[in-house]
């Protein structure tokens, strides 16, 4: 009963350097997201999906890119790491968009950009 | 813009003791769901409880209840005989109309609470 997986759970990068972050659920979720949480902001939305093929903006898009290949994986990418990237990442999941849906969370990436 | 606001960066209560965390929010919409999450040390976010705003009658999940108040778009957690484990961050989260039928959840900053033995 896996429920939300990310990998890795850890990272440390160097500037410029890129990596993918990878969220995959196995409970047949229509939709899925990527926030990041920084002290003292709550979470902020990256970026999500309302279904495999479609990504959309959310409030903090800028610097990282998505994908959504399959129904059961969403992939966020760092192509040029920055400091200012160093957050916490979280990857949520929900059946579908209605607004009486809970999101199902992952148990976050620490990502640290030196 | 909807907006989410919890006032209380950081509460602290007595083991056994209740206590209550703010929220607010502000929408146009007269029909919708609150969530309130929680975010221990472990970092997982675990979904607490939710309203539905059509409903009269205030959410309970064991020690775990609301306080929603529609009309002053308040919705408070009230955390009744607190024990240790509940020390945690605690978001509220309200949907936010997306597009395409689609609601996607805006979070308040959080409150932190500590429960002291």
């Amino acid at each position: 009963n896996a429920g939300v997986t990310q990998t890795p759970k850890f990272r440390v990068l160097k500037t410029g350097q890129s990596m993918t972050l990878l969220c995959a659920q196995d409970m047949n979720h229509e939709y899925m997201y990527w926030y990041r949480q920084d002290p003292g902001m709550g979470l902020r939305l990256i970026h999500y999906s309302v279904g495999e093929g479609t990504t959309a903006k959310g409030e903090v898009p800028d610097g990282y890119n998505v994908s959504r290949l399959k129904k059961q994986n969403f992939l966020l990418g760092l192509e040029s790491a920055a400091p200012s990237q160093t957050s916490v990442y979280f990857c949520a999941s929900r059946l579908w968009g209605g607004s009486n849906q809970p999101q199902h969370f992952g148990d976050g990436t620490r990502l640290s950009i030196l | 813009a909807q907006t989410v606001t919890q006032s209380q960066p950081e509460m602290s209560v007595q083991e056994a003791e209740t206590v209550t965390l703010s929220c607010t929010y502000d929408t146009s919409e007269n029909n919708y769901y609150l969530f309130w999450y929680k975010q221990p040390p472990s970092r997982q976010m675990i979904l607490v409880i939710r309203q539905e705003a059509y409903k009269q009658q205030n959410a309970t999940e064991n020690r775990f209840s609301v306080n929603f108040q529609k009309a002053a778009k308040s919705f408070s957690l009230k955390i009744s005989d607190s024990q240790l484990g509940d020390t945690a961050m605690y978001f509220c989260a309200f949907p936010t109309y997306s597009g395409a039928g689609s609601y996607q959840l805006t979070f308040g900053k959080g409150t932190k609470l500590s429960v002291i033995p």
